[in-house]
């Protein structure tokens, strides 16, 4: 049981490259989330999805895309890479029994992205 | 919009010492309060609170919500070093769309908490 893995875990891109960060997680979790994290922001929310072949988005999408083809994976694209998008990016998952006492959400190790 | 503001935003004590994180929170349709600890790394799990004046306890660490006034503590007692990390909140708050209801965290900046020997 791997929990919740992020490929790369680091990157170098020019401005203008695009990539896809992959997460996946083997735990049967519903929800997936992507987040970025900056020095002094928290960390923010960019796209979610609930459930295989739905996405949503969250706090801070402009420049991201994201799919969920199957439940256990979850990427999100960069289709323009801008030094804006320098970050450390953040996979979570969690299940949804219904309970809030009982769900707890894991974070993958995180990818960090340079954007030069 | 949802809004959690962590206070303070750093904070530097010696080992043995008690600390108080504190969090508030905007938010509409409330679900729970979690409460994580970033090292290095990702950030990991401490506590997660629904109801108000039932205080979470887990070896040195504690938390307790207080749903009327929007807030919730962390409190660590007896600091060690490794206690030193940046303690996030996050509020859970539900959302419906067309799909349905879905449930949606906002994290605050986080207090950096460091723990001197």
């Amino acid at each position: 049981n791997a929990g919740v893995t992020q490929t790369p875990k680091f990157r170098v891109l020019k401005t203008g490259q695009s990539m896809t960060l992959l997460c996946a997680q083997d735990m049967n979790h519903e929800y997936m989330y992507w987040y970025r994290q900056d020095p002094g922001m928290g960390l923010r929310l960019i796209h979610y999805s609930v459930g295989e072949g739905t996405t949503a988005k969250g706090e801070v999408p402009d420049g991201y895309n994201v799919s969920r083809l199957k439940k256990q994976n979850f990427l999100l694209g960069l289709e323009s890479a801008a030094p804006s998008q320098t970050s450390v990016y953040f996979c979570a998952s969690r299940t949804t029994s219904g309970a809030p006492a009982r769900e707890t959400q894991y974070f993958g190790p995180g990818t960090r992205l340079l954007v030069l | 919009e949802d809004k959690v503001v962590q206070s303070p935003l750093s904070l530097v004590v010696h080992e043995g010492d008690t600390v108080t994180l504190n969090c508030s929170y905007e938010v509409t349709n409330f679900r729970s309060l979690l409460w994580y600890k970033q090292e290095k790394k990702a950030p990991t799990f401490l506590f997660m609170l629904t109801s108000s004046g039932i205080e979470k306890k887990s070896g040195r660490l504690s938390s307790i919500l207080d749903k009327k006034e929007l807030f919730s503590i962390l409190n660590i007692t007896a600091t060690q070093t490794g206690d030193s990390a940046i303690y996030l909140c996050a509020v859970e708050a539900r959302r419906w769309n067309s799909g349905g209801s879905n449930y949606k965290l906002t994290f605050g900046k986080g207090t950096l908490l460091t723990v001197n020997p």
